[in-house]
């Protein structure tokens, strides 16, 4: 069984400035892996970026990257140079052995000018 | 492109009454993934196929909620009975395994029981 929390509601960000994107998780599986998809206003559902959690290295997808603390997870989505196109909502979720995702309640992120 | 196509995109039904939506995966796909994610909260696991036999079912599915996956390609949920509380998108899923291996979503079908 898995649990995914996300703590912050709603984000705003400037245009080109940086944000980050909290996650915590909890998992009774030792193989698993991470996600961070985002939702845009009335389109479905995309990946953004994923993580192995056998692998220590943190991911990195162009402006998006995670922060993959395993013993603490934690696995934060950072966003660089925001453009007006990244507002969507963002879901981190997780998924072991059977294939099902558990998401968390989403973060909804703002790009303004 | 021939991503995931939900039908219908919109259903408003009485308290009472059957519905049924269909998904269409994207064809090489063998599993299929079923969510319902209700205002403010995350899509929550409702049940999954690998190819034509259903793996999985979440307690979310009471007995009034039934899915088929024949001949293992497009896939119906059907709700019998629905109730205001039934109020949701449901969202459908693919992908060619599972793990970490990206899943693919439709658009959903946002139902509205009146």
């Amino acid at each position: 069984a898995q649990t995914v929390t996300q703590s912050q509601p709603e984000m705003s960000v400037q245009e080109a400035e940086t944000v980050t994107l909290s996650c915590t998780y909890d998992t009774s599986e030792n193989n698993y892996y991470l996600f961070w998809y985002k939702q845009p206003p009335s389109r479905q559902m995309i990946l953004v970026i994923r993580q192995e959690a056998y692998k220590q290295q943190n991911a990195t997808e162009n402006r998006f990257s995670v922060n993959f603390q395993k013993a603490a997870k934690s696995f934060s989505l950072k966003i660089s140079d925001s453009q007006l196109g990244d507002t969507a909502m963002y879901f981190c979720a997780a998924t072991g052995t059977a294939s099902k995702l558990t998401f968390g309640t989403g973060t909804r992120l703002q790009v303004t000018l | 492109d021939t991503g995931v196509s939900q039908n219908p995109r919109h259903k408003i039904t009485k308290r009472g009454q059957n519905v049924t939506f269909r998904c269409d995966p994207i064809s090489e796909h063998n599993r299929l993934y079923w969510y319902r994610q209700t205002l403010g909260q995350g899509p929550e696991f409702l049940t999954y196929f690998q190819n034509e036999a259903q793996l999985e079912k979440s307690r979310l599915l009471s007995d009034r909620f039934s899915a088929e996956r024949p001949k293992g390609s497009f896939s119906t949920l059907e709700i019998q009975r629905t109730e205001q509380g039934d109020s949701a998108m449901y969202l459908c899923a693919s992908s060619p395994s599972g793990g970490k291996t990206e899943a693919f979503f439709g658009q959903g079908t946002r139902l509205t029981v009146v």
